[in-house]
């Protein structure tokens, strides 16, 4: 049972490139979450999701998009790469009902764009 | 989902309780607490998470007033291992999908 993971752990991008960050989870959990964090702050919510093939924005979706197109895999895509992007970028996955705000994370994926 | 406050940092003596307050005055009726915790460069960790009661888990204890405008986390015997970002979270329990509003949090360190 691997919980969260989150594929790759560091990347290098150049502004205007595209990348796709991935997340899987094995819980079975309805819920995923995408979130950045800036150095010294809290995470923000980019986009979810509450199910398989649906997605919803969060607080900073802008620049981001995102496909839950298996339950157990949340895609973030990146189209055009600012430097604005580099960031850790965080998964997370819930189940449904009580307890859904519990959430379980991955360790993270580090993003540089130069 | 009602605003928190907590203070930025707090240091702590090895072994002995870590108690963190969050003030949120304006809490509505049916919003529980939440605490996650942040160790450097890992993902969150959910603590514990309570109403109105009292909460007691194996990593802390969560006392909250009676009027529920603040709340405090109880890590009754820290370690250096306890050292990390601890956020205090407001929010409904409802059919949203769960989502969370992390602001800053405080930042623990426990000393030896």
């Amino acid at each position: 049972n691997a919980g969260v993971t989150q594929t790759p752990k560091f990347r290098v991008l150049k502004t205007g490139q595209s990348m796709t960050l991935l997340c899987a989870q094995d819980m079975n959990h309805e819920y995923m979450y995408w979130y950045r964090q800036d150095p010294g702050m809290g995470l923000r919510l980019i986009h979810y999701s509450v199910g398989e093939g649906t997605t919803a924005k969060g607080e900073v979706p802008d620049g981001y998009n995102v496909s839950r197109l298996k339950k157990q895999n949340f895609l973030l895509g990146l189209e055009s790469a600012a430097p604005s992007q580099t960031s850790v970028y965080f998964c997370a996955s819930s189940s449904r009902g009580t307890g859904q705000e519990t959430q379980y994370f991955g360790p993270g994926t580090r993003l540089l764009v130069l | 989902d009602a605003k928190t406050t907590q203070p930025p940092s707090m240091d702590c003596a090895e072994g002995r309780a870590a108690n963190l307050p969050c003030n949120h005055s304006t809490i509505s009726g049916n919003e529980y607490v939440y605490w996650y915790r942040q160790i450097h460069s890992q993902g969150p960790q959910y603590i514990i998470h309570g109403l109105k009661n009292n909460e007691t888990n194996e990593m802390a204890s969560l006392i909250i007033t009676e009027d529920r405008k603040s709340s405090t986390l109880i890590l009754p015997h820290a370690t250096l291992r306890d050292t990390a970002v601890y956020y205090c979270i407001v929010r409904v329990r409802d059919n949203q999908g769960g989502k969370l509003i992390f602001g800053q949090g405080t930042e623990l360190s426990v000393k030896p």
